[in-house]
């Protein structure tokens, strides 16, 4: 089985910087996912990481650690639009794309 | 970007009817769709693979019988809810995947069962 641990809830303030951590326990490796969700929305796709190190995109940033089974999701001058939910995934290693997620974690960002 | 699309948005219907959903892949085709079930303030649960022209894979816990799927061709799957009860009631979604790691997301449909 897979096992994928994120914190519940965060809060942070506008122009700010956060960190979203999430492990993870599997008995293999095939990519992981950061997703972004809104309330009453489908997630939207915000990062891929599959080989070790730090990804940026703009104000987003991922990184992965194999070995750890650890990843974050680093969001820098924060905005009130991204108050939503943060979604850690794992695709499946059995092969395919079979895609396991975390609880999520809600971010508030206060003025 | 790809998208996915899925209708209805939302649903209301008693307890003891079915309700069908679709998803569709507008602009590339997709073999492979996913299913997942979404309760309030939880994360997504998937609840089956959908292939194309073949039967689909559930996951541990799900009632093939009950959530009936039909991949009928590369860009339509269909989630079917038979005999549903308020219990049912979530947000469904599905997505679709597009080369070796997109996977795009439908919008969703809310489904009340009452």
């Amino acid at each position: 089985g897979q096992n994928i641990d994120q914190p519940t809830e965060m809060t942070a303030t506008e122009g700010a910087i956060v960190q979203i951590n999430c492990t993870y326990q599997t008995s293999g490796f095939n990519g992981l996912f950061w997703y972004q969700q809104h309330a009453g929305e489908a997630p939207t796709f915000l990062s891929y990481n599959v080989l070790d190190g730090l990804e940026e995109k703009g104000r987003f940033s991922s990184f992965l650690s194999r070995s750890k089974g650890y990843s974050y999701l680093l969001l820098k001058e924060l905005q009130m639009k991204d108050s939503a939910s943060y979604l850690c995934a794992v695709r499946d290693p059995g092969g395919g794309f079979k895609t396991i997620f975390g609880a999520g974690t809600r971010l508030f960002v206060k003025a | 970007g790809a998208v996915v699309s899925q209708h209805p948005s939302w649903v209301i219907c008693k307890s003891g009817t079915s309700v069908k959903i679709e998803c569709r892949s507008l602009d590339f085709q997709a073999t492979t769709m996913f299913w997942y079930r979404q309760f309030p303030k939880q994360s997504l649960m998937l609840m089956a693979t959908s292939n194309e022209g073949s039967k689909a894979t559930y996951e541990q816990g799900v009632e093939k019988d009950k959530f009936l799927i039909n991949h009928a061709s590369l860009t339509l799957s269909t989630l079917t809810v038979t005999s549903a009860h308020p219990e049912d009631s979530s947000f469904y979604i599905c997505s679709a995947i597009l080369g070796i790691d997109e996977q795009y997301f439908g919008p969703g449909t809310r489904l009340t069962v009452t």
